[in-house]
């Protein structure tokens, strides 16, 4: 069975500081990671994926697999990047996508 | 060209009667999924379709909910004798299907539901 870990509901950090959104899964096979964001009124959307290995808004995620871990950094938190962040897995050409629970970003300023 | 459209975008029924929720995907898009959005319960999957025909609908929480689509584009959900613990934001996602690679979810902005 997939499922997705993420440990914290709420996060608050300062501007300027340091961030890390967690994320564990549980999988057997070769698993596909995402992260999706959700900003305030606006409709779910991809952040990034671990297969395109970028860096969106300065945010980048690398997976684990030894420690079955995806978490989301960033260096220098800003107060736009303020949002509910999904992790999300499927199973390499699967078509499920299995979220875990969404953690509540907040960046003081 | 148009995103996932869903509507009615707020819905409020009483408890027992029958609701439609309707999604229209993104042209082209041959993958569609129903999420549900309840506070503290994350993203739940409900049901998801390959053209017209739904291979996974393991996460349809009773017999009461029920989907169809359609012509591989619209579909609805609807949710028979409503009680108060569906209320939840419903959320309709569509993709590109391209085999191994796992093309993005691109998400509708929701119905939200609440059963009175």
């Amino acid at each position: 069975a997939q499922r997705v870990t993420q440990p914290e509901k709420l996060l608050s950090v300062f501007k300027g500081a340091p961030v890390e959104l967690k994320c564990n899964y549980s999988y057997s096979g070769s698993p596909e990671l995402f992260w999706y964001v959700q900003y305030s009124r606006q409709r779910l959307q991809l952040l990034l994926r671990h297969i395109s290995r970028e860096s969106i808004k300065g945010f980048t995620a690398d997976l684990n697999k030894g420690e079955t871990s995806f978490h989301l950094k960033k260096p220098f938190a800003q107060e736009e990047d303020s949002a509910m962040y999904y992790c999300a897995l499927t199973r390499a050409g699967g078509s499920r996508l299995t979220f875990g629970e969404g953690t509540q970003l907040t960046v003081n300023p | 060209g148009a995103g996932v459209s869903q509507s009615p975008s707020n819905k409020v029924t009483e408890k027992g009667k029958d609701v439609e929720l309707r999604c229209d995907p993104i042209s082209g898009h041959t993958a569609l999924y129903w999420y549900r959005q309840s506070l503290g319960q994350g993203l739940e999957f409900l049901i998801y379709f390959q053209g017209n025909s739904a291979p996974d609908k393991s996460g349809l929480p009773s017999d009461r909910f029920s989907a169809e689509r359609t012509g591989g584009s619209v579909s609805t959900l609807t949710i028979q004798r409503t009680q108060q613990e569906d209320s939840a934001v419903y959320l309709c996602a569509s993709r590109v299907d391209r085999g191994e690679i796992n093309s993005p979810l691109h998400f509708g902005n929701g119905t939200r539901l609440t059963v009175t």
